[in-house]
């Protein structure tokens, strides 16, 4: 069962490329999230996918784009990438959105923007 | 004020010491708690969750919830290496969650 599989696991962009992370679930879940992660400032929220057909924005949207390809994929795009963007990106999956049921996570992709 | 704090760390103990991490939160409208387990280069894993205020037990975890404090704690017994991490608390209700920034905790051989 391999949960939430996100590609690629590391990239290294100039600035002004443009990039898509790919996300796909295997576990039938209906929401899925696009978070960053960089040191001291713990997990924000980017983008989410209540449900298939359904995207809204999360605390730092700026300067990213997604798409709910289908219920197990959600992808994350770069349009032209900046320094700021340099990040861990993690997406997430979970059964409904904001509940006790607990988020998985993939693995992560290191993303630096030079 | 943050909605939910949690102190960094670094948090470095002994093997085989009793661990205590904590959180504060301010929305009362919380009602979900939940401790992620993040090892290095990986993605954040659901360790344990808990309904409203009390305790809940897994092995040698425990999860506490006051909620007339607005605190919540993860003690882990008899700590071992494999333990060394970083401890995410995160809290839910009204169709929002949100994530401590994250304890980083080193178990000494």
């Amino acid at each position: 069962n391999a949960g939430v599989t996100q590609t690629p696991k590391f990239q290294v962009l100039k600035t002004g490329q443009s990039m898509t992370l790919q996300c796909a679930q295997d576990m039938n879940h209906n929401s899925m999230y696009w978070y960053r992660q960089d040191p001291g400032m713990g997990l924000r929220l980017i983008y989410y996918s209540a449900s298939e057909g359904t995207t809204d924005k999360g605390e730092v949207p700026n300067g990213y784009n997604v798409s709910r390809l289908n219920k197990r994929e959600f992808s994350l795009r770069l349009e032209s990438a900046a320094p700021s963007q340099t990040s861990v990106y993690f997406c997430a999956s979970s059964t409904i959105t904001g509940t006790n049921y607990g988020y998985t996570f993939g693995s992560g992709t290191r993303l630096t923007v030079v | 004020q943050k909605e939910v704090e949690q102190d960094p760390g670094p948090l470095s103990v002994p093997e085989g010491a009793i661990v205590s991490l904590n959180c504060t939160y301010s929305n009362s409208a919380f009602q979900y708690f939940m401790w992620y387990r993040q090892y290095s280069r990986k993605g954040p894993e659901l360790l344990m969750y808990t309904y409203s205020s009390g305790n809940k037990e897994d092995g040698r975890f425990t999860a506490q919830v006051d909620k007339s404090s607005k605190y919540i704690s993860l003690f882990i017994r008899d700590s071992q290496p494999s333990d060394s991490a970083t401890y995410l608390c995160a809290m839910s209700g009204r169709g929002k969650i949100i994530f401590g920034k994250g304890t980083r905790l080193h178990i000494l051989p």
